[in-house]
Formats: structure tokens, sequence, C-alpha cells
């Protein structure tokens, strides 16, 4: 089965500072993984994802992550923080079966202090 | 294109009553999902469809709820009797349906069951 958990619920940065909101999952196949930002009172929408290919995906908003095989991660960073990232942040996996679901993290709520 | 539109985006109402929620997915899009968000439990999929027929309904969390897709443009998610416990943010999400698609969120309805 597959699961994601995301270390830290509450994750608070300067603005400028070095964004890290990590992400680990748990997959016996190939997995596909996203990160997908909801800011507040809104649906969520996707910032990156990785299905194949390079190991580094960029995203919107300067956002990028890197899957690490070896380490079964898929953090997401940003090099300098805007007071706009402020957000909930949710990680998730799926595979290339036929179950269309995809698996979620708890969530990282990021705050970014000016 | 328009997005996935939900409606309504609010709704109160009493214990004991039925409440119905709207979505229309993305034309073009063959996947529908339903979500629920709570502080309490995150983001839980209740159900997902593909090509309008029921895949998954494993998150429904009891009989009092129902969801059905009559065409590609349309689904309902129906709790009947609501009770306060209910009460939480349900997203749509609409998605092409192929593995590693990305899914599109609506704006949510937030339910509040007093």
């Amino acid at each position: 089965a597959q699961s994601v958990t995301q270390l830290g619920s509450h994750v608070s940065v300067s603005e400028g500072a070095l964004v890290l909101l990590r992400c680990n999952y748990s997959s016996s196949v190939p997995p596909y993984l996203f990160w997908y930002v909801q800011y507040p009172n809104q649906g969520l929408q996707l910032l990156l994802k990785y299905t194949t290919g390079a190991t580094l995906v960029k995203g919107i908003n300067g956002f990028e992550a890197e899957f690490k095989k070896s380490e079964t991660s898929f953090h997401l960073t940003k090099p300098s923080a805007h007071m706009s990232d402020a957000a909930e942040y949710f990680c998730a996996v799926s595979n290339a079966g036929n179950n269309r679901k995809l698996i979620w993290g708890l969530g990282t709520s990021l705050a970014v202090n000016p | 294109d328009a997005g996935v539109i939900q409606s309504p985006r609010h709704e109160v109402t009493e214990m004991g009553q039925e409440v119905t929620l709207r979505c229309k997915p993305i034309s073009g899009h063959n996947s529908l999902f339903w979500y629920r968000q709570t502080m309490m439990r995150g983001l839980e999929l209740l159900i997902y469809f593909n090509n309008n027929v029921p895949i998954d309904d494993s998150g429904m969390p009891e009989d009092r709820f129902s969801a059905k897709m009559p065409n590609a443009s349309f689904s309902t998610l129906k709790i009947q009797p609501s009770e306060p416990r209910d009460s939480a943010v349900y997203f749509c999400a609409s998605s092409y349906g192929s593995p590693g698609d990305t899914q599109y969120f609506g704006p949510g309805t937030r339910l509040t069951v007093l």
C-alpha cells in the first residue's frame, strides 16, 4: 500500500529565507508524486508533479522538488520565500496502475514572517 | 475553460435535513473525485468515478452518503439525513483519467449542519 508522510504540520520562515517542506512516501511500485497548494478559502491547485524523466521538477511560483528514490523523498523547496507563499501544502502519491486515486499527506501549513 | 464548478458555495442546514452538493467537471475530463476536508481528518477521498461509473467508494462514511454521476458533465453528493459531524468543506475535482494526470479542484462547498 502507498502512503505519504509530511514532516512538520507547521513551518514558519522569514520573508526571503529558504522554504523546505518535507515529504516522504512509501510505494512498492514506481510512484507518481505531486505537490498541491491551498490558499485560504480556495480549492487545491497543482504546484508541480513528477511522473517520469528528470528527477528535479520545477513548478509554478518558483517552487521545485527533487524525486530521490533512494531516500523515498520528494521535498519541496523555494530559494526565497515571499509573503504570498503563505498557504497549506499537500504532498500526494499515486502510481501507474489503473487506480486514479491520490494518497494524500496531512498537509504542512507555511507561515511567512515579514 | 471555467474550471470545476461547485454549488452551492455555502450551505447551512439543520440536523436531519437532506443536503445535495453539485459539481460540474471540466469538459473532456473522464474522472471525477469527491473529497471532504476537516481540521481533524484532513483531506479524505470519498468516492471517484471514471467515465461516469463509480470505481472506488471505500471512503464514503456511511449509508447516509450517496453520490451519482448521471452524465459526463454533472455529479451530485447527497447526505440524508445530515448530522453536525458532517460539517466540512466538500471538494469536487476532475482529471483526464490517466495515471499521473493532474486533478483540478473546484472552489469547494462549505457545509454547516446545526
